[in-house]
């Protein structure tokens, strides 16, 4: 059974950085494209960024392109989120998925909480 | 990018009787070439993550329950709850991944028990 544990949220400056984890187990990792999406405290659903399987290719939301970088280590199942030059607007809790069939997001983690504030 | 609109953005629905949520896409998500509405819908309980119900627009995850349908093609879609139950107290998205990136969601839809 896939399973996604998200951690290294909480409590950041503006303008410093963090670096999500998420530890994927229950599948065969090297062979998914993965993703973050985050949810802003009482709000909806926000696309962040995903890689391919290889980690040959990355894509980004335009609000955290050339701030936030996506990555993965296939040897340790990990997806990781390097966050850089923190706004307050990136507060939320950060999600790990899995890319299915189709590119649909079918397995989620519990989330990390990231609060950037001064 | 394909703009997702849901509506309402809430619904009060007594127990036992039938949800219905809308969604419409800002250009069609079907690809002509299978047939498929590349469509996701997905249900978040209170403090827990989304929960993948429906993809290509009508067929259920395992485990759903089957009073979850989904209906519809090319830019407008339904999501039925065919007897509302305590446990489907949810905010409900729907989500496009025929053109990407980005994917884009839906507002959501936050259903309650009247």
């Amino acid at each position: 059974q896939v399973q996604l544990v998200e951690s290294g949220g909480g409590v950041v400056q503006p303008g410093r950085s963090l670096r999500l984890s998420c530890a994927a187990s229950g599948f065969t990792f090297g062979s998914y494209a993965m993703h973050w999406v985050r949810q802003a405290p009482g709000k909806g659903l926000e696309w962040v960024a995903v890689i391919s399987y290889d980690g040959s290719n990355q894509y980004y939301a335009d609000s955290v392109k050339g701030r936030f970088t996506i990555s993965r280590d296939n040897s340790k199942n990990t997806l990781y989120l390097q966050m850089n030059s923190l706004r307050g607007d990136d507060t939320a809790v950060y999600y790990c998925a899995k890319d299915g069939s189709g590119s649909r997001l079918d397995s989620w983690g519990q989330g990390t909480l990231v609060t950037v504030s001064s | 990018d394909i703009v997702m609109t849901q509506s309402p953005d809430s619904l009060a629905v007594s127990l036992g009787e039938r949800a219905t949520i809308r969604c419409k896409s800002s250009q069609s998500v079907l690809y002509s070439s299978t047939n498929k509405n590349y469509l996701a819908w997905f249900q978040q309980k209170p403090g827990q993550p989304p929960k993948l119900l429906l993809y290509w627009a009508s067929t259920r995850e395992s485990g759903v329950p089957d009073r979850f349908s989904g209906s519809g093609s090319g830019t407008e879609f339904t999501l039925t709850i065919s007897s509302l139950q305590a446990e489907d107290v949810a905010v409900y998205y729907c989500q496009q991944y025929y053109s990407t990136p980005p994917w884009t969601f839906g507002q959501g839809t936050r259903v309650e028990i009247k």
